[in-house]
């Protein structure tokens, strides 16, 4: 069964510094993967979304994600965090079934 | 920018009592979901739906659940009867075709059953 996996359930970094929020998943075929970030008491923003094509992909908001099929990874990396990046991030997976798959989420803290 | 939303943004009843959810997709989207988050865990998948039809439904979606499309605008998730753990953040989607890999979510609306 596919399957998404965020092992950072709480990282802070300092305003300024340089931010990677691991992810792994579980799928059989070629995985189609997003990064969602979630504000306090807010929706779902899509940050980043890959599908197919080059292999590091740009996002919104300065944020770029890179797949890597050999570690089943699609880590989130962000230069320069800033303290509005502050926010709980979550990475997915497109399921055959029409569905999408979370992970439990990585919340993210900004020392100033 | 066409964005998906819903209404109302929090929603406060009692054990027992029925709720609707109301959501507005994307205009022009045709297929509909809702996803469920309870405070402080992952957003879970509930059902699918297209064509008037539920496409797939999660173990969460049982008979106290449906959905519906009562006119050509609206996306609606019912509760019969609520109970003390249905209290979650309901995020509506739309996506414009079967298989978009692509979901475009609303802003949630905000359950508390007390």
């Amino acid at each position: 069964a596919q399957s998404v996996t965020q092992p950072d359930i709480h990282i802070t970094v300092s305003e300024g510094a340089s931010l990677e929020l691991r992810c792994n998943y579980s799928y059989g075929a070629t995985p189609y993967l997003f990064w969602y970030v979630q504000s306090p008491g807010q929706g779902l923003q899509l940050l980043l979304k890959y599908f197919s094509g080059d292999t590091l992909v740009q996002g919104i908001k300065g944020f770029e994600a890179e797949f890597k099929r050999s570690q089943s990874s699609f880590n989130l990396r962000k230069p320069s965090v800033h303290w509005s990046d502050a926010a709980e991030y979550f990475c997915a997976v497109y399921s055959s079934a029409s569905k999408i798959i979370f992970g439990s989420g990585t919340r993210l803290s900004i020392r100033p | 920018e066409p964005e998906v939303t819903q209404t109302p943004s929090h929603q406060v009843t009692q054990m027992g009592q029925e709720v609707i959810l109301r959501c507005v997709p994307i205009s022009n989207h045709l297929y509909f979901y809702w996803y469920r988050q309870i405070l402080g865990q992952k957003v879970e998948f509930l059902v699918s739906f297209y064509n008037n039809e539920i496409s797939e439904k999660s173990e969460i979606f049982d008979d106290q659940f449906s959905v519906e499309r009562p006119d050509g605008s609206n996306f609606t998730l019912k509760i019969r009867s609520t109970k003390l753990e249905d209290s979650a953040m309901y995020f509506c989607a739309s996506s414009g075709e079967f298989g978009s890999y692509e979901q475009y979510f609303g802003p949630g609306t905000r359950l508390t059953v007390t």
